[in-house]
């Protein structure tokens, strides 16, 4: 089974522009949830996704959204890109996230440099 | 709100040498706890889990006991490998459709 794909796998935009990152969990997965990880702040929640409806997200301004495809695949979005937003935006699915205790499974991520 | 603490790194050791890395966590209810791994240039994959009080999860010569009466999840190895190198994420879900977690502690193992 293949795992959780994300693309690009490396991006650099310039202050101002906008970027969608694209994930397509593991066949089967309805959940899909996003993390921004940086060295100064580690691993931070932006959102969950799970049957197409958002559940959850993290303490992140309005121009980070995202969405979830009829097919589990999901998009992140990030509009008016600040020096900040550079960081590895994780992806991961989860079998069912009804509750959320199962585990994730992660994708590689993709490395944004905002210039 | 619910959290995670974990030990700081980064952690140096010996080959064979032997592994612990403390968590704490704070939760309401009772949350499953995890450790993942997360190797050089690759996302985190789950290294070991536990659901309820007293479980004991291992994988790959790692252990954790859910010790509710301390709220803790500490992670320990035997004999740590030089493969072992790694950034390792203590971590709680509790059922608020996301996981919580711990800011990651940077391992190196020497040979």
């Amino acid at each position: 089974k293949a795992g959780v794909t994300q693309t690009p796998r490396y991006l650099i935009k310039t202050r101002g522009q906008q970027v969608t990152l694209s994930c397509s969990p593991i066949s089967g997965h309805r959940s899909v949830s996003w993390y921004q990880q940086t060295p100064g702040q580690g691993l931070q929640f932006l959102f969950e996704y799970f049957s197409e409806t958002q559940r959850n997200k993290g303490n992140f301004p309005g121009r980070f959204s995202g969405r979830q495809f009829s097919n589990s695949r999901s998009e992140m979005n990030v509009s008016t890109l600040e020096l900040g937003d550079s960081a590895l935006y994780l992806c991961a699915s989860s079998p069912q996230g009804l509750y959320e205790l199962d585990e994730q499974f992660f994708g590689p991520g993709t490395r944004l440099t905002v210039l | 709100g619910n959290s995670v603490t974990q030990m700081e790194g980064p952690v140096t050791l010996s080959e064979e040498a032997f592994l612990t890395i403390n968590c704490t966590y704070t939760a309401t209810g009772y949350p499953s706890l995890f450790w993942y791994v997360q190797y050089p240039g690759e996302g985190l994959q789950l290294l070991l889990k536990a659901t309820k009080a007293d479980d004991k999860g291992s994988n790959k010569g790692f252990e954790a006991t859910y010790r509710k009466e301390t709220t803790s999840f500490h992670l320990e190895k035997g004999s740590v490998q030089v493969s072992d190198s790694a950034v390792y994420f203590c971590a709680l879900s509790d059922r608020g459709f996301k996981t919580i977690f711990g800011a990651g502690t940077r391992l190196f193992v020497k040979a």
